[in-house]
C-alpha cells in the first residue's frame, strides 16, 4: 500500500543552520505531496505542496521538490530560526481515495539560539 | 475568523461514557475529515465526508459515529469510551479531495 517515510527525529540545530528533513514515499499512482507543520499545542498548518513531478513547493523560506525518479519530497531551508521549532509532517493524497492524507511519522525540529 | 473550529479543546472522561466532539468550518468547503493523532504524534484518517455523504470509513470501531448535519459541520460521537481512545482528534476540511486540507486546533481526549 501507499506509505510515507520520514527521517527520524528529533533534529536539533543551531539558529541559521541549514535544514534538510528527508521524506520518501511509496505510491501506486501519482499523488499530490504536502508538508504540514504542527507548532506545540496547535493543529496542523500547510507549509507547502506539489501536485506533479518536478514541481517545487515553497513557503516562508522552506522548499521541497517532487522527485518522481527517487520518490522523494525532501524539505529544506537555508537558515532556520528558533520560531521554526515544530513537528513537520510529510504527506500524500490522491483524488480517487476520498482525500485521505497518508502521513509520515513526523520529524520534530528543535532550533537553539 | 477561525476557519476550522472544534469544541471542546479538552475532554476528560471516564471509561464507558459517551461523548461528542463538534467541528465547524467557515471556508465553504465540500469535504470534511476526522483524524486521530496518537501519543507518538502519528496521524491517521478516520472518516471523510463529501457534501454530507460518508466517503471514507477507515476501519474505525463502530463505537465511533460521525454525523454531518450540513456541509459546514462534522461531529464525532463516541460511545463506550475506552482507554485506547485517548488521543488528539483533528477535524479538517478541503474543497476538493486532492486539495490541501485545513485543520482545526484539535480536541485532546483523555479517558481515565
Amino acid at each position: 500500500g501507499d506509505s510515507v517515510t520520514q527521517m527520524e527525529g528529533p533534529v536539533t540545530l543551531s539558529e541559521e543552520a541549514f535544514l534538510t528533513i528527508n521524506c520518501t514515499y511509496t505510491a501506486t499512482g501519482y499523488p499530490s505531496l504536502f508538508w504540514y507543520v504542527q507548532y506545540p499545542g496547535e493543529g496542523l498548518q500547510l507549509l507547502l505542496k506539489a501536485t506533479k513531478a518536478d514541481d517545487k513547493g515553497s513557503n516562508k523560506g522552506f522548499e521541497a521538490t517532487y522527485r518522481k525518479e527517487t520518490t522523494s519530497f525532501h524539505l529544506e531551508k537555508g537558515s532556520v530560526q528558533v520560531s521554526d521549532s515544530a513537528v513537520y509532517f510529510c504527506a500524500l493524497t490522491y483524488a480517487h481515495q476520498g482525500g485521505k492524507l497518508i502521513f509520515g511519522q513526523g520529524t520534530e525540529l528543535s532550533v537553539k539560539p | 475568523d477561525t476557519a476550522v473550529s472544534q469544541t471542546p479543546k479538552y475532554l476528560v472522561t471516564q471509561m464507558g461514557n459517551d461523548k461528542s466532539i463538534k467541528c465547524e468550518q467557515n471556508l465553504g468547503h465540500d469535504t470534511m475529515y476526522w483524524y486521530k493523532q496518537d501519543s507518538k504524534k502519528f496521524l491517521k484518517i478516520m472518516f471523510s465526508y463529501n457534501n454530507k455523504e460518508l466517503i471514507i470509513n477507515e476501519t474505525v470501531p463502530n463505537r465511533f459515529s460521525p454525523k454531518s448535519p450540513d456541509k459546514a459541520h462534522l461531529n464525532l460521537h463516541i460511545n463506550s469510551l475506552e482507554l485506547g481512545d485517548s488521543a488528539v482528534y483533528f477535524c479538517a476540511s478541503s474543497q476538493e479531495f486532492r486539495d490541501e486540507q485545513y485543520f482545526g486546533p484539535g480536541t485532546r481526549l483523555t479517558v481515565t
